[in-house]
């Protein structure tokens, strides 16, 4: 069966720090790849999806990127933390065809101080 | 530009009875509907879907209406019950897009007793 991981669950960083939040998915192959911010009071915003290898796509300007050094692990990073990056991160993976349902990590909660 | 919007922040229905959270999209493109549900400090799990050729959709106490012509689906919940209080996520995805799911705002429903 396929698991996603996701860690750490609970994040405190001071503004200017750098930031790696990492995600690896289990029992499946060549899935695409999310990763979401909830921020407080807020729905799922899209940050970045990936289809394969080395393939990312930003969906808005921010202060955060994301790499996928492997096929089943997404990277979220910062160079320099913002108070406003702070919120509720998830990651999450589907089947590589359109019409799939995506399964979430448990999140990270990131809070900047 | 919001692409999938739920315009009703929560909802407040008694044990017993029909809950009802709805959702409009603008993106004819899509072509997959889903909805998830969320507790606090915890990823999204996925409730139901529904294709776009379908209008219906029903698993159980929960039924999923999609009126295409109107971009407007639904998600009907009966009987309610105190553990289906959550935050429920409309989603939609297509096939063209990079497999994109975009996420509503979310509506907040609290089942009371």
């Amino acid at each position: 069966s396929q698991t996603i991981h996701q860690w750490p669950a609970t994040l405190v960083q001071p503004v200017g720090s750098p930031l790696s939040l990492e995600c690896t998915v289990e029992g499946t192959s060549n899935p695409n790849l999310y990763w979401y911010r909830q921020a407080a009071g807020r729905g799922l915003q899209l940050l970045f999806y990936s289809v394969g290898i080395g393939q990312i796509s930003s969906e808005v300007p921010q202060n955060l990127s994301a790499s996928r050094p492997q096929d089943r692990q997404f990277i979220l990073s910062s160079k320099k933390l913002l108070l406003s990056d702070s919120g509720f991160y998830l990651c999450a993976w589907s089947g590589g065809v359109g019409g799939t349902e995506a399964f979430f990590g448990q999140g990270t909660r990131l809070t900047v101080v | 530009d919001q692409q999938v919007k739920q315009n009703s922040p929560s909802l407040s229905v008694q044990e017993g009875r029909i809950s009802i959270l709805n959702c409009d999209y603008t993106n004819s493109m899509f072509d997959y509907f889903l909805w998830y549900k969320k507790y606090p400090a915890e990823g999204p799990t996925f409730l139901i879907s529904i294709s776009s050729i379908k209008d219906k959709n029903e698993d159980g106490r929960f039924t999923v209406f999609l009126n295409k012509s109107a971009k407007h689906l639904s998600l009907h919940i009966v009987p309610s019950q105190p553990g289906d209080s959550a935050v429920y996520f409309c989603a939609a995805s297509g096939s063209t897009g990079g497999f994109k799911t975009i996420f509503g705002a979310g509506t907040r429903l609290f089942v009371k007793a």
